[in-house]
């Protein structure tokens, strides 16, 4: 079982809906959770971060946490073509210490079709 | 205020070269984790400095190696490369354990 899991995709939504992407880890004890945006050829930029169960919202993006479930999801809101990217999952687990390793996932594809 | 800068932008080398990869972090941060990330693939920990000193490392053989200088820049060495050492080796710097920004990676090419 891998560590951090996400479908690869592509997800393909028509622009101005929903986007739903979702995240698996296994390290229950996992205390800090990423979600990063990749545009092919450029490195990982940080969209959001969220440390407690519940919901967390920065404009259109809403990241989810259930440690019960240890589950998170990234929910993109009005979905326009230039959030067409690959969305990465990154947890912080237990086993790090206090370095702050992350752990990623491989990616879900996004494509949004004006 | 400048974000993380990596250099070289590309390189190729052949097989059984070595490499230097550098990093220097964002204002106010002291923290450098270095990955590796292959086509299609999440980035993969290699390792990280902190005070100059390797905190922690990943599932990476001893032909990784880094430094880390008083500046809080840091070195990635890779020795004796293999063509499965291709991929885009990214910087990320943070204040200690704290949320880690990227740099724009080094896209290395082994021949």
């Amino acid at each position: 079982q891998k560590e951090v899991e996400q479908n690869s995709g592509p997800l393909s939504v028509p622009e101005g809906a929903i986007a739903s992407l979702n995240c698996t880890y296994s390290d229950r004890g996992s205390q800090s959770f990423f979600w990063y945006r990749q545009y092919s050829g450029k490195s990982p930029e940080l969209i959001m971060s969220i440390y407690s169960n519940g919901d967390k919202e920065d404009g259109r993006f809403t990241a989810q946490l259930n440690k019960a479930s240890q589950y998170v999801s990234l929910l993109i809101r009005d979905s326009q073509p230039s959030d067409s990217a690959t969305y990465l999952c990154a947890v912080n687990p237990l086993g790090s210490g206090n370095t702050g390793k992350l752990i990623f996932g491989q990616g879900t594809t996004l494509q949004v079709k004006p | 205020d400048a974000g993380v800068t990596q250099s070289p932008t590309h390189l190729i080398k052949t097989r059984g070269q070595q490499v230097t990869l550098r990093c220097s972090p964002k204002s106010g941060h002291d923290t450098v984790s270095w990955y590796q990330q292959a086509l299609g693939q999440g980035p993969q920990f290699i390792f990280q400095y902190y005070e100059e000193e390797e905190r922690q490392r990943g599932n990476f053989p001893d032909r990784f190696s880094g430094h880390q200088f008083p500046n809080y820049s840091s070195e990635l060495n890779v020795n004796a490369l293999l063509l499965g050492d291709s991929a885009l080796y990214l910087c990320a710097s943070s204040r200690l354990a704290d949320t880690q920004y990227f740099g724009p990676g080094t896209r290395l090419t082994v021949l």
